[in-house]
């Protein structure tokens, strides 16, 4: 079982929509990570968030938008996607500084239709 | 950016068999994490290893870490059908929490 919990588990949206990503975890770790794959690819960074705060943001178009209302919560949000942002999004956590293991939520598979 | 090369892609090998699954680093390694994903699943944990020539173990999987050759390799004994999956490396490109991932190795375990 994970203690990292993500919601959905699946999420289908026309490119007009606007939904959201939900995760959460409760291992107190303060350092919070979106991360996007595409089939048969590894994990692509999209955010990671430190103590609540923006600390990387990798380039991301900003119809995903990330925020972090607390210590154990991440969202998502995502509005005018397009088709090629079909994807499962992961979260991840960890303790927060160098050298500590992620731990992983078993992710949202998006379809943008 | 940290580049990380796994190799090979994929393997096939019959249950109670051994196997070997490399990765190399583009730039020094700091410390490197090695995870399992199972399809359209989160990566599941399995090791870190943070000093050249660390070695550990967990059931029959067991990590090395040759920091002057960045690479580092995973080694199962006697694999199982459980063992099946995608392993992926990770590294922590300077201590930024920016940690990336390798390309995979996608293990099929035959019974």
């Amino acid at each position: 079982d994970t203690e990292v919990t993500q919601t959905p588990k699946h999420l289908v949206m026309g490119m007009t929509n606007k939904k959201s990503l939900k995760c959460e975890q409760h291992m107190g770790h303060r350092a919070m990570y979106w991360y996007k794959q595409k089939a048969k690819k590894p994990p692509e960074l999209m955010f990671v968030y430190s103590y609540e705060k923006l600390s990387i943001n990798e380039s991301v178009p900003s119809r995903f938008s990330p925020e972090c209302p607390n210590s154990s919560l991440l969202n998502l949000h995502l509005h005018a996607l397009q088709p090629e942002d079909s994807a499962l999004y992961l979260c991840a956590s960890s303790q927060a500084g160098t050298n500590s293991p992620l731990h992983f939520g078993n992710g949202t598979r998006l379809t943008v239709t | 950016s940290q580049e990380l090369e796994q190799s090979p892609q994929s393997l096939i090998v019959q249950e109670g068999k051994n196997l070997t699954i490399n990765c190399t680093s583009s730039k020094t390694l700091y410390g490197l994490y090695w995870y399992k994903q199972k399809y359209g699943e989160g990566l599941i944990f399995l090791m870190m290893l943070q000093k050249g020539g660390e070695e550990k173990s967990h059931e029959k999987i067991t990590a090395k870490l040759d920091e002057k050759k960045q690479q580092s390799s995973l080694h199962i004994t006697a694999s199982q059908p459980s063992h099946a999956g995608i392993y992926l490396c990770g590294a922590d490109a300077g201590g930024y929490q920016k940690v990336t991932f390798g390309t995979g190795t996608k293990l099929q375990v035959i019974p």
